[in-house]
């Protein structure tokens, strides 16, 4: 079932700017973790964060885990015309044994 | 990082005829395999759960009759959609949890199914 919910859902900002994408979900998780995905194409795993990590960096990618409001923010910093894509959040439980649920995505788009 | 394969990435075919998609974990053993399905502008939803050597796992309002799921090695895992409809026109893609839990889970590419 689906319990991610990402805001906004769609977002476009000016090359250079930072993007910010939220996503809330409602149960315990072990991990949550970001996706991309250009138009059409299989995903792009971008970062993982356990449920007892509250921020994690890679690259121009800052992500940040609060688990007392079950939510979670992906920033990406000096955004490039390459990075539009759309963007979701999955959240795991149970080490990942039944899978993933997605949020609804973000869909990001970067004007040159 | 470790890699899953998908195969066919594209593929149409006419109503009532079936399709076997493969998934293939190329460079680790993957007990636990999971098909999701994407309509187009939405998001991923999760269809089942494949387990090496035994039944898969379906999640509600999904026909374990028509989306039939082999995983009968540890690198295998196949998706056949049976007597297909033009509603089963969708993004089929497929992912592999290694052995070791809370990890990251490998995607394979997709499959485009388009039914005519």
């Amino acid at each position: 079932s689906q319990q991610g919910e990402e805001d906004p859902q769609a977002l476009s900002i000016q090359e250079g700017e930072n993007a910010t994408m939220n996503c809330s979900y409602k149960t315990s998780i072990n991990n949550l973790q970001w996706y991309r995905q250009n138009s059409g194409r299989g995903l792009v795993h971008l970062i993982l964060i356990r449920s007892n990590e509250r921020e994690k960096h890679s690259g121009r990618l800052r992500v940040t885990l609060d688990t007392s409001k079950k939510s979670s923010s992906l920033l990406i910093t000096a955004s490039r015309a390459a990075d539009t894509a759309s963007y979701f959040c999955a959240t795991a439980s149970r080490g990942g044994a039944d899978g993933l649920t997605f949020g609804k995505g973000t869909h990001l788009i970067i004007q040159p | 990082g470790a890699v899953v394969s998908q195969h066919p990435s594209r593929v149409i075919c006419k109503s009532g005829t079936s399709v076997k998609i493969e998934c293939r974990s190329l460079d680790f053993q993957a007990t636990t395999m999971f098909w999701y399905r994407q309509f187009p502008k939405q998001s991923l939803m999760l269809m089942a759960t494949s387990n090496e050597g035994s039944k898969a796992t379906y999640e509600q309002g999904v026909e374990k009759d028509k989306f039939l799921i082999n995983h009968a090695s540890l690198t295998l895992s196949t998706l056949t959609v049976t007597s297909a409809h033009p509603e089963d026109s969708s993004f089929y893609i497929c992912s592999a949890l290694p052995g070791q839990r809370n990890t990251e889970a490998f995607f394979g590419q997709g499959t485009r199914l388009t039914v005519v």
